[in-house]
């Protein structure tokens, strides 16, 4: 059964770089021919997308983050990686790794984890 | 870019009752939506994504309709384990932006 588990920094000061990486067990991240990403939830609020990433060759972002956000892939780790620059307070999440439904990146997330809270301040 | 609207907001039902909960995309997405179930300190989990079919282990109480812009999620006989917040999503934007409703809280 894939899982997916998130690790990473749960503090991060402000204008910093915010870097968290998914763990992939119970499946390969190389064979298996998914889009992964990231989904954010600030609390109390609703969910939004980061973006997503197929073998490190195509990447997908959200236009609103666009100009701060990577994601990556480290096959030979099974793992995937959001680095997200300059963050503000307006970043304060829970971060969700996730798993697309099939090899697109336009389609539904079927697999998540856990999630990681992630406090930006001083 | 493509808006999701979800509503009510707040869904108060009775246990064994049942719910339906709407999502109005902004434009016609044909049947690129998927729905999410959220309890309380959880992930959210997928329920139903080709706005009808149901993922993998999803009760058959809840089901899925709708296509173009209006989009239903009934769940009949709620139990106790079904009150939580409930998202919908779209995933006919190209280049893709999964853009998610506001949510519908189903309370007891």
């Amino acid at each position: 059964q894939l899982q997916l588990q998130e690790s990473g920094p749960g503090l991060v000061k402000p204008s910093e770089t915010l870097s968290l990486t998914c763990t992939v067990s119970g499946g390969s991240i190389n064979s298996d021919h998914y889009y992964w990403g990231w989904i954010r939830q600030p609390p109390g609020e609703g969910l939004e997308w980061i973006g997503s990433v197929f073998s490190s060759v195509n990447t997908y972002y959200n236009p609103s983050l666009k100009s701060r956000v990577t994601i990556s892939i480290d096959a030979s780790k099974n793992k995937f990686s959001l680095r997200l620059s300059s963050v503000t307070a307006a970043d304060t999440s829970v971060y969700y790794c996730v798993r697309h439904v099939g090899a697109t990146a336009a389609h539904a997330f079927d697999v998540w984890g856990q999630g990681t809270m992630v406090t930006v301040s001083s | 870019e493509i808006m999701m609207t979800q509503s009510p907001a707040t869904l108060s039902v009775s246990p064994g009752e049942g719910a339906t909960l709407s999502c109005r995309a902004s434009q016609n997405i044909y049947s690129n939506l998927a729905w999410y179930q959220q309890r309380p300190g959880q992930a959210p989990r997928l329920l139903i994504h080709g706005a009808s079919t149901r993922a993998t282990g999803v009760p058959a109480r809840f089901s899925g309709t709708g296509s173009g812009t209006d989009f239903t999620l009934t769940i009949t006989s709620l139990q106790s384990e079904d009150f939580a917040v409930y998202y919908c999503q779209e995933y006919e934007s190209w280049p893709p932006r999964a853009t998610f409703g506001g949510g519908t809280k189903v309370q007891i």
